[in-house]
């Protein structure tokens, strides 16, 4: 199936190591993408091709890998973190495109 | 520096279209897909679908099937989508959003967002 399925919300406190999780059948087989989004701003790409972290993008924001579960990594978490979170994934042939439900991070 | 700059925000009638437009610079318009997003008042992203500037082939996504025309003009770099038979469930802010052609490197640059309002 084409979906992606992601915790409706993670907790931690500052300093802390978020983890987020996204799951689905797409991902064992396509490359997933993470991206940031804050209240009335546009999505921000923090991860893609799984594990691969863009310029500009803080050194604690990591992704990985495993089976059909993908997970984003957030070290030492900061207030500024408190955001949305997608992960974004493709069908077997890149086709069609599809976003997990999101997961809403709030630094305690 | 890169930027998507779109087109501003719309009030519809139920059954009308709504046209938004994303202008592109800093880079070449057709090394990128434009990729048009959905997101409703307090809910998720959702992919309508893509357009390739080099040759404007289109992939929607079934769901929009049917509503969805994307289009685009690379005289001026600018990628169009329109949204037909609007619905007021189609109230939502549309974002534009680049990604390689040639590589698998993501949505990296993203427009400000278009705001468009379905009401009678």
């Amino acid at each position: 199936s084409h979906e992606l399925t992601q915790p409706p919300s993670v907790s931690v406190s500052p300093g802390q190591t978020a983890r987020i999780t996204c799951s689905g059948d797409l991902l064992s087989k396509q490359y997933s993408y993470w991206f940031q989004q804050k209240p009335g701003q546009a999505p921000v790409l923090v991860t893609y091709k799984d594990s691969e972290r863009p310029s500009g993008i803080p050194e604690r924001f990591s992704g990985s890998s495993s089976g059909t579960t993908v997970t984003l990594t957030i070290s030492g978490v900061q207030a500024e973190d408190e955001a949305d979170y997608y992960c974004q994934s493709a069908d077997s042939s890149s086709t069609y495109w599809v976003f997990g439900g999101g997961t809403k991070l709030t630094v305690l | 520096q890169v930027h998507l700059v779109q087109s501003g925000a719309e009030v519809k009638k139920p059954g009308a279209s709504v046209n938004v437009s994303c202008k592109a610079s800093g880079y070449t318009f057709t090394d990128y897909h434009m990729h048009w997003v959905r997101q409703a008042p307090g809910q998720g992203l959702e992919w309508m679908g893509r357009i390739n500037p080099n040759n404007g082939a289109t992939i929607y996504a079934q769901k929009f099937q049917g509503r969805v025309t994307m289009t685009r003009d690379t005289s001026i770099s600018t990628a169009y989508m329109e949204l037909s038979r609007l619905r007021s469930d189609d109230t939502a802010v549309f974002y534009c959003a680049r990604d390689p052609v040639a590589a698998k490197d993501g949505m990296d640059v993203w427009g400000q967002g278009t705001t468009v309002t379905v009401s009678s």
